[in-house]
């Protein structure tokens, strides 16, 4: 069974720090995906890595693949309270039958 | 273009009843699936439709069944409610199916929130 362990499972840092939430996995993913989830929406699609070792920015976030594409990282730099909200990863097998998993969430709280 | 939208947003049933919940996929979309999520389990995978079939299930029990429209609507059922199906229930669309390789965005919708008393 495919499984992805997200950590820290919560976060609560001062505006202007930086911080990186975890991924990982025993099982090799062909693609994974970021998404940030707000109360009472559903998560929304940040990135999409697909290549071992890829690395994505998007302003002030960084998203890495690992290179045997079973981890992969988020780091945020000089965080603001707009990023507050529930990140979530998820994986995706190799095969049309695969079914996407996701990881248990890392709920980050950015104080003013 | 419109988002994925799903009805009720808010559903409060009893146990034992049955409910029927609903999801109106991007245009165009037709992929539609489905995910349970809570607070202790997160965001679990219940089945996945693609033009009006059932391309993969998650590990749930019979009760969770669903269907696809030849519109792409999708509509997932419970039957014989249990205090522990009480969950946020969210459906995602996409072009084409999620599996295998993500290569489409799936977007998903705001969710039904269950509360089974």
């Amino acid at each position: 069974t495919q499984l992805l362990e997200q950590s820290p499972q919560f976060l609560s840092i001062q505006e202007g720090e930086n911080l990186t939430v975890y991924c990982n996995s025993s099982s090799v993913f062909s693609s994974l995906q970021w998404y940030r989830q707000e109360p009472g929406e559903g998560p929304v699609l940040l990135v999409t890595v697909v290549t071992g070792g890829e690395v994505k920015k998007l302003k002030r976030l960084t998203f890495q693949f690992g290179d045997a594409r079973k981890d992969s990282s988020l780091h945020i730099t000089a965080a603001q309270p707009g990023d507050t909200g529930l990140y979530l990863c998820a994986g995706a097998g190799h095969s049309s039958a695969s079914k996407i998993i996701f990881g248990s969430g890392t709920r980050l709280s950015i104080r003013p | 273009k419109a988002g994925v939208t799903q009805t009720p947003r808010y559903l409060i049933k009893t146990r034992g009843q049955q409910v029927t919940l609903s999801c109106s996929p991007i245009s165009g979309h037709r992929s539609v699936s489905w995910y349970q999520q809570t607070p202790g389990q997160g965001l679990q995978f219940l089945f996945e439709y693609f033009s009006e079939t059932q391309r993969n299930k998650g590990n749930f029990p019979g009760r969770f069944s669903g269907r696809q429209f030849s519109n792409s609507r999708s509509e997932m059922n419970v039957s014989t409610l249990e205090l522990g199906d009480s969950a946020l229930y969210l459906c995602a669309s996409s072009s084409t199916p999620p599996a295998g390789g993500i290569t489409d965005t799936q977007y998903f919708g705001p969710g039904t929130r269950l509360t089974v008393l």
